[in-house]
């Protein structure tokens, strides 16, 4: 059974047309990630929730923003998307408090025309 | 930034054992090393994981050298299923991953 669920699986957006992408757990886990997927790249960190308090990475663009309204759910929002945003996002959740590892959700390929 | 090398890409026999090497020659020592695969357009989906003791279990082996410098991830009967992109990331429990460049482990039949 899935345990971090991203939706939609596939989404196209326009350029410029502002779009949000989401996750959810049954893990009850207290620290969610957004991470960024070129073709052919690494996963690259965007930035986390550890419970309500937000870490953003140094090189994250403005242009992407993040919402956790609760422990279960946490959005990515792109306000204004470029074509270079063409990728897979992936969401993963972690216990954050052991050494226990990162599950990830199967992610959402986004496409800008 | 990542903290980890790994070769490329990588060639095994099915039915052979897959020894993925993993160089993290900085690694601290409260720094875990864990290992994931991404078979292709699915997320990264968790191996094994350990700190200075070699591990096992039901899908993998994780052999650390002693200095912790290094570490070899085992798949000890590759399968067809098992060709993916293997990535080694070293990281403090609980904390963010950076990961490398991953190495594409191609299982021949």
């Amino acid at each position: 059974d899935a345990m971090v669920i991203q939706n939609p699986r596939y989404q196209v957006t326009q350029f410029g047309k502002p779009v949000t992408l989401s996750c959810s757990q049954t893990l009850n886990h207290n620290v969610m990630y957004w991470y960024q997927q070129k073709s052919s790249q690494a996963p690259k960190l965007l930035f986390h929730y550890y419970d309500k308090d937000f870490n953003n990475e140094a090189d994250t663009p403005d242009n992407f923003q993040s919402r956790r309204p609760n422990t279960s759910f946490c959005f990515l929002d792109i306000r204004s998307p470029g074509l270079g945003d063409t990728a897979m996002y992936l969401c993963a959740t972690s216990r954050g408090r052991d050494n226990q590892p990162q599950h990830f959700g199967d992610g959402t390929r986004l496409s800008i025309l | 930034d990542a903290k980890t090398t790994q070769p490329p890409s990588m060639d095994c026999a099915e039915g052979r054992a897959a020894n993925l090497p993993c160089n993290h020659s900085t690694i601290s020592g409260n720094e875990y090393v864990y290992w994931y695969r991404q078979i292709h357009s699915q997320g990264p989906q968790y191996i094994i994981h350990g700190l200075k003791n070699n591990e096992t279990n039901e899908m993998a082996s994780l052999i650390i050298t002693e200095d912790r410098k290094s570490s070899t991830l085992i798949l000890p009967h590759a399968t067809l299923r098992d060709t993916a992109v293997y990535y080694c990331i070293v990281a403090l429990w609980g904390n963010q991953f950076y990961f490398g460049t991953g190495t594409s482990l191609t299982v021949i039949p």
